[in-house]
């Protein structure tokens, strides 16, 4: 599996746009990009996957660069509730092992 | 649909008692994970099953964790005996069909284990 390096921790304010990098040198050919969010009290859910390029969807933008090595979350115009911990997961197609990390908790003030 | 379904939502328990976690994944889902999150180790695996059938438990602690998936729309975890140190919030997801599927997640269960 391959392993992610993101930020600890992120802070931001309303209506900015926050980017979330995560590292994944080791990704391998057959490997997804996956992020997840989890609110304090709740289970993770899904927001975004991606194999390569530019995935959009109504919650968030994931970019990944041509060589695969790091991608970016984007989220457009936060606010208080997107205070939250987000995570990047590599998995597998055909494989639903996946393994989180610390994540990135960010935090959006008013 | 009414989602993952975990019961009971909190638990307080003794050590050395047996816990029983209760999970319902959402109906014609294939995957059915269980996760366990502590502020020091976050989310961890512990295990998964694929229609019924335990695939990897590499990430169960050790033998006083069991789990079962005795139909499609039933599984539990069991701790026995129980230690301070299980005390957790412990989750379970479902997903469907094989390929990079999203995972649903159930609201958790909260073990305090005194």
């Amino acid at each position: 599996l391959a392993k992610t390096t993101q930020p600890i921790s992120m802070d931001s304010y309303e209506g900015q746009e926050v980017n979330i990098t995560c590292s994944h040198n080791n990704i391998a050919t057959n490997d997804y990009i996956t992020w997840y969010q989890q609110f304090p009290s709740q289970g993770p859910r899904f927001i975004i996957q991606g194999y390569k390029t530019k995935v959009t969807n109504e919650v968030a933008s994931l970019f990944i660069p041509a060589d695969r090595k790091s991608s970016t979350l984007s989220l457009p115009r936060v606010s208080l509730s997107d205070t939250a911990v987000y995570y990047c997961l590599v998995a597998v197609y055909n494989n639903n092992d996946m393994r989180f990390g610390a994540g990135t908790r960010l935090t959006v003030k008013p | 649909d009414a989602g993952v379904i975990q019961s009971p939502r909190h638990e307080v328990t003794e050590m050395g008692q047996e816990v029983t976690l209760r999970c319902k994944p959402i109906s014609g889902h294939d995957y059915l994970f269980w996760y366990r999150q502590t502020m020091m180790r976050g989310l961890e695996l512990l295990i998964y099953f694929n229609n019924n059938v335990p695939i990897d438990d590499s990430g169960m602690p050790e033998d006083r964790f069991s789990a079962k998936m005795p139909n499609a729309s039933f599984s539990t975890l069991k701790i026995q005996p129980s230690e301070p140190r299980d005390s957790a919030v412990y989750f379970c997801a479902s997903s469907s069909l094989a390929g990079v599927q999203e995972q649903y997640f159930g609201p958790g269960t909260r073990l305090t284990v005194t």
